[in-house]
């Protein structure tokens, strides 16, 4: 059973980096491709990017200028950061595992989620 | 590239059926069937019910199904019960952002 499990400072400041990690257990982290989703508060899922085992990332357009992904398979984590964030960037931030079911890779096990504020 | 359009809200009585519609465009739901639903309960993380719109993952109560049509999937809920109380979010593959989400229906069992 793998478990995810975000870790980072729950306050950041304006126009500086939000930083996140997230330590997989349970399983192996090089055999899926590793995703950040967030969610305001009251608000929907909005999809980040997602890291490969590789290093190779894809990254949502309108956050692409501001993001960075790593992974880290012999620690078991891979990171998020998020630059110049304003507080638009308060969100609760998810890490999640894309597994291979059927044809495409889906969201089958999520962490717990962390919640960010962006405030001075 | 905004989100998957989903009804804000949708209601029914224990035992009923209902359903949720997730509208896109053909650069997204109707470009594969790499559509999934998620269940999310207040202050949970989401859980996967529906992948390629119309399997379920191991343990998902048969009472969810999917199906699409054109730019259009549905998420089906049969025999309603308290436990099904929560948000539903679509998401599908998309050639823009390669995954997207729908705005989130929040289903209320009367």
């Amino acid at each position: 059973q793998v478990h995810l499990q975000e870790s980072g400072p729950g306050l950041v400041k304006p126009s500086e980096t939000l930083s996140l990690t997230c330590t997989v257990s349970g399983d192996s982290a090089s055999r899926y491709y590793w995703t950040w989703i967030r969610q305001p508060a009251g608000k929907g899922l909005e999809w980040i990017g997602r890291v490969y085992t590789s290093g190779g990332s894809n990254l949502n357009p309108s956050l692409k200028s501001r993001v960075t992904m790593s992974v880290d398979t012999s620690k078991k984590q891979f990171s998020l950061n998020l630059s110049a964030v304003t507080a638009a960037d308060t969100a609760v931030y998810y890490c999640a595992r894309g597994l291979a079911l059927g044809n495409w890779y889906y969201f089958d096990s999520w962490g717990q989620g962390t919640l960010v504020t962006v405030s001075s | 590239q905004s989100a998957l359009t989903q009804p804000a809200s949708v209601s029914g009585s224990p035992g009923q059926s209902i359903t949720i519609s997730c509208t896109g465009t053909s650069s997204d739901v109707g470009y594969y069937n790499y559509v999934s639903w998620y269940q999310q309960h207040p202050g949970k993380a989401p859980k996967l019910i529906l992948y390629d719109v119309t399997h379920r993952p191991s343990g998902v109560s048969n009472r969810f199904s999917g199906s699409k049509s054109g730019n259009t999937a549905s998420l089906t809920i049969s025999g309603l019960q308290a436990e099904d109380e929560a948000d539903y979010y679509c998401s599908s593959y998309s050639t823009t952002t390669f995954d997207i989400f729908g705005g989130g229906t929040k289903v209320t069992v009367l």
